[in-house]
């Protein structure tokens, strides 16, 4: 398996341009997680789905921030607008029910730069 | 509030040395520790988890859980330069939960 795969890697964009990054989880896995890690506050989960339905967002820190899952192959991070404080990493994250957290494999991450 | 706590380092030892990592959460009903070991600029990825009080062992790994004193640790042995990474400490709160709190990170240089 080619494990999660995120596109962008990279993405520069300017404040109030809409940004959205994408995830292919790993083939099978039915949970899949959105985070983000910055050096001020560290790796967070934003939102998880289980078979394509969102479980919890609490961690969505606010409005400007959708994400979706059409199918099983496929998520969306939406951010619009953006604003400078949202760079950070995000990663993309999937895993198998029942063994959940020791199946947990994370995509490459995108690094997003908001200027 | 739930809070995992590490110290972010640098921590430096020598090669061949045991390398001692730390964390502490704060909230009591937590279930389910883990570790993860992320290199620079990679991705996060798991090493160890722990469930029950005590040691539990894998390889060079040891990871050890102490929930009355809310403290969970790793201990890596015979540390090689490979080691050197920034290692996450994340905690799971209540069963059933999906919802990791992860620590800021111990970031550990093991010296040739």
């Amino acid at each position: 398996d080619a494990g999660v795969i995120q596109s962008p890697r990279h993405e520069v964009t300017e404040m109030g341009q809409e940004v959205t990054l994408r995830c292919k989880p790993i083939s099978g896995h039915d949970y899949l997680f959105w985070y983000r890690q910055t050096m001020m506050r560290g790796l967070e989960l934003l939102i998880y789905f289980n078979n394509n339905v969102p479980i919890d967002d609490s961690g969505m820190p606010e409005d400007r921030f959708s994400a979706k899952m059409p199918n099983a192959s496929f998520s969306t991070l939406k951010i619009q607008p953006s604003e400078p404080r949202d760079s950070a990493v995000y990663f993309c994250a999937s895993s198998l029910t029942g063994l959940a957290w020791e199946t947990q494999y994370f995509g490459p991450g995108t690094r997003l730069l908001v200027l | 509030q739930k809070e995992v706590e590490q110290n972010s380092g640098p921590l430096s030892v020598p090669e061949g040395a045991i390398a001692s990592l730390n964390c502490t959460y704060s909230d009591r009903g937590s279930q389910s520790f883990f570790w993860y070991r992320q290199y620079s600029g990679k991705s996060p990825e798991l090493i160890m988890s722990i469930y029950s009080n005590g040691d539990k062992e894998d390889g060079r790994f040891t990871a050890q859980l102490n929930k009355a004193s809310q403290y969970v640790s790793l201990l890596i042995r015979d540390s090689q330069p490979s080691d050197s990474a920034t290692y996450l400490c994340a905690v799971i709160s209540g069963a059933g939960s999906y919802q990791l709190t992860f620590g800021k990170g111990t970031k550990l240089s093991v010296i040739p």
